[in-house]
């Protein structure tokens, strides 16, 4: 089954205590991006990736770090959380190049709380 | 002027109503139009995709584009309580990147 999958989906963590979280995904994208939802915001690109070793800042990098040293994999770090990184964060990935240019395939979502 | 503006509502329908969303957009460049829907705690999922002006139907759901105006719309036809979700609209340029409206949280009441 073609999916982007996160972990962890929830988890609660305190201020300035590194973390990571995962993205995988198995439909050979090249493309694959992190999105923060925040209500009255909407979704916010943090970074985005267009292949293995090249990856550039979106609309809200700070306080972020990404890396891509595979294709299937585009994890988001948070070396020093603080509470306004409180979000609902999706990873998302897309084919360049394919008919259905600009469709995301979204993961499930991981809920962080930083107390 | 934010370049995608999309009513929030909420909305609040009786099944079987038709239902009409949209946003607005500022910025010329864009050449691709979606519609998202996000069931909640869950990531959103494409619903339409369009990239020319006029209509698009698929099934009760039809993607209108009016690129002059910058106005797209969503209309959902004979609406299902399973249509109760968040429906995000998207548009999209030429290097990949998506900007989204803030979503639009739709009930649609047995």
């Amino acid at each position: 089954e073609a999916q982007v999958t996160q972990n962890p989906r929830y988890l609660i963590t305190v201020t300035g205590k590194k973390l990571t979280v995962t993205c995988s995904q198995n439909m050979n994208h090249e493309y694959m991006s992190w999105y923060r939802q925040d209500p009255g915001l909407g979704l916010r690109q943090i970074y985005y990736s267009m292949n293995v070793e090249v990856t550039d800042k979106g609309d809200v990098p700070e306080g972020y770090k990404v890396s891509r040293k595979e294709k299937r994999n585009f994890p988001l770090i948070l070396e020093s959380p603080s509470p306004n990184q409180t979000s609902l964060y999706f990873c998302a990935s897309n084919s360049i190049g394919g008919d259905r240019y600009g469709e995301l395939f979204f993961g499930e979502g991981s809920r962080l709380t930083v107390l | 002027q934010k370049e995608v503006e999309q009513d929030p509502g909420p909305l609040s329908v009786p099944e079987g109503a038709i239902v009409s969303l949209n946003c607005t957009y500022s910025n010329s460049a864009f050449q691709y139009f979606m519609w998202y829907r996000q069931y909640s705690r869950k990531g959103p999922e494409l619903l339409m995709y369009t990239y020319s002006s006029g209509n698009k139907e698929d099934g009760r759901f039809t993607a209108q584009v009016d690129k002059s105006s910058k106005y797209i719309s969503l209309f959902i036809r004979d609406s299902q309580p399973s249509d109760s979700a968040t429906y995000l609209c998207a548009m999209g340029g030429s290097n990949y990147k998506l900007t989204f409206g803030k979503g639009t949280l739709l009930t649609v009441n047995p």
